[in-house]
């Protein structure tokens, strides 16, 4: 079945730092693939998603890209802020079925 | 426009009780998903509704779990009895019923079975 492998947590980065969470699936199908971010004290909302190969989603200074032949999309920033700092989730949806989701990890955005 | 509502927001109940979730979906979405999300994972979906029929509940506990959404629109989520490691957040989510389309998510209603 569908599976979404992403980087274990806690992720610890000073302000302004480079930003990698990794994130790998296994699908039947062609996949579309999804970022959800989790704020302190909110509910899930989607930060980007790319429906098809080579595709790069962005929002807010993230980026992620489709790599069909890595089956990736890892998540990057140029620099974070403190404001960062949440729970991240990268997802997959076959077709109609329901999102499919990773662990999480955990960012932590020092000052 | 009004987003995905859920109650109660906090449960707090002793193992072998019962509990209900209430979710409102995003008005006009066909979808409508439960997902249970325990401390530290992912969430895992346990029920998947397209209008009032079940798409999916392969994931949902069917000796304790039960769900329904009568009339295509809110729903019920209940655990009967409950037990310890049913500890967790459950999440309710709706989409317009495309495929590949983005889900939109609840605040979600945190379990606490002590």
């Amino acid at each position: 079945g569908d599976s979404v492998t992403q980087m274990e947590g806690p992720v610890t980065l000073s302000e302004e730092a480079f930003l990698t969470i990794n994130c790998t699936y296994t699908a039947t199908g062609y996949p579309s693939l999804f970022w959800y971010v989790q704020y302190p004290g909110e509910g899930l909302q989607l930060l980007l998603k790319a429906t098809k190969a080579d595709d790069k989603g962005s929002n807010k200074g993230f980026e992620a890209t489709y790599r069909k032949e890595t089956t990736s999309f890892h998540l990057e920033k140029g620099s974070v802020q403190v404001s960062d700092s949440a729970v991240y989730f990268c997802a997959l949806r076959t077709g109609r079925r329901a999102l499919t989701f990773g662990s999480g990890t955990r960012l932590q955005v020092q000052p | 426009e009004a987003g995905v509502a859920q109650s109660p927001r906090y449960k707090i109940i002793e193992k072998r009780q019962s509990v209900a979730f209430w979710c409102n979906p995003i008005s006009g979405h066909a979808t409508l998903y439960w997902y249970q999300q325990i401390l530290g994972q992912g969430p895992k979906l346990l029920i998947q509704f397209q209008n009032n029929g079940v798409v999916d509940d392969s994931q949902l506990p069917k000796d304790r779990f039960s769900a329904e959404r009568l009339k295509g629109v809110d729903s019920t989520l209940k655990i009967q009895p409950a037990k310890l490691e049913d500890s967790a957040v459950y999440l309710c989510a709706s989409s317009p019923g495309g495929s590949n389309e983005k889900l939109f998510f609840g605040s979600g209603t945190q379990l606490s079975v002590l």
